[in-house]
């Protein structure tokens, strides 16, 4: 089993539409998580963290359920300037040691007209 | 500008021959990672340094890869009689410290083709 999975995708929506990717990690000791962006042929950057009680930024929302060990990217009125892979990212170090991140594979998004 | 710095951002080799990457990690950031992601893959780590701890090489695929940061800022990732398989972007990334929490920032990577 891989340490962070995530939906294969991808998914292709409208502009306005509402997506939502799911991932699932497997260490319980995780501490940090994060949810990556990346363009085509690009770095990735880093969209926002995800923290227990749920947060929220904008149009995005994420949710993170440590006892299913699932974490959640909810992106509302969808633009077509989403479009990019978005990478589910754990720090798989677990306890307070450093940030050792264990990326996703990542889910593919496009946004049509 | 004041992100991370990666050269070369492209590099053609013949099989056989030594590579050398170069990061320049944001100014005052103590960690320093690389990464790297080969065709359709996600990002696999390679190795970390912070300050001056000795580093984490767990991610090292094999004994021709290795890297050293001088100084605490610039690092060099060095792979040695390079195979096809190497072939893939090799990105790396600073933060302001060890903790879990902390994001990292990515420079653009170089892409390294084995022919």
């Amino acid at each position: 089993r891989k340490e962070v999975e995530q939906d294969p995708g991808p998914f292709n929506v409208p502009e306005g539409a509402t997506v939502a990717f799911n991932c699932t990690y497997s260490n319980s000791a995780s501490q940090s998580f994060f949810w990556y962006r990346q363009d085509c042929r690009k770095e990735p950057k880093l969209l926002m963290s995800v923290y227990s009680s749920g947060n929220e930024d904008g149009r995005f929302t994420a949710q993170l359920n440590r006892a299913s060990q699932y974490i959640s990217l909810l992106i509302r009125d969808s633009k077509l300037s989403d479009s990019a892979t978005y990478l589910c990212v754990v720090n798989t170090a677990g306890g307070t040691s450093y940030g050792k991140l264990t990326f996703g594979q990542g889910t593919i998004l496009t946004v049509h007209p | 500008g004041a992100g991370v710095s990666q050269s070369p951002s492209n590099k053609v080799t013949e099989k056989g021959k030594d590579v050398e990457l170069r990061c320049d990690p944001i100014s005052g950031h103590t960690a320093l990672y690389w990464y790297r992601q080969s065709l359709g893959q996600g990002l696999e780590f390679l190795i970390y340094f912070q300050g001056n701890s000795a580093p984490d090489k767990s991610g090292l695929p094999s004994d021709r890869f290795s890297a050293e940061r001088t100084g605490g800022s610039v690092s060099t990732l060095t792979i040695q009689r390079t195979q096809q398989e190497d072939s893939a972007v090799y990105l790396c990334a600073s933060s302001p410290g060890p903790g879990s929490n902390q994001p990292q920032h990515f420079g653009d990577g170089t892409r390294l083709s084995i022919l």
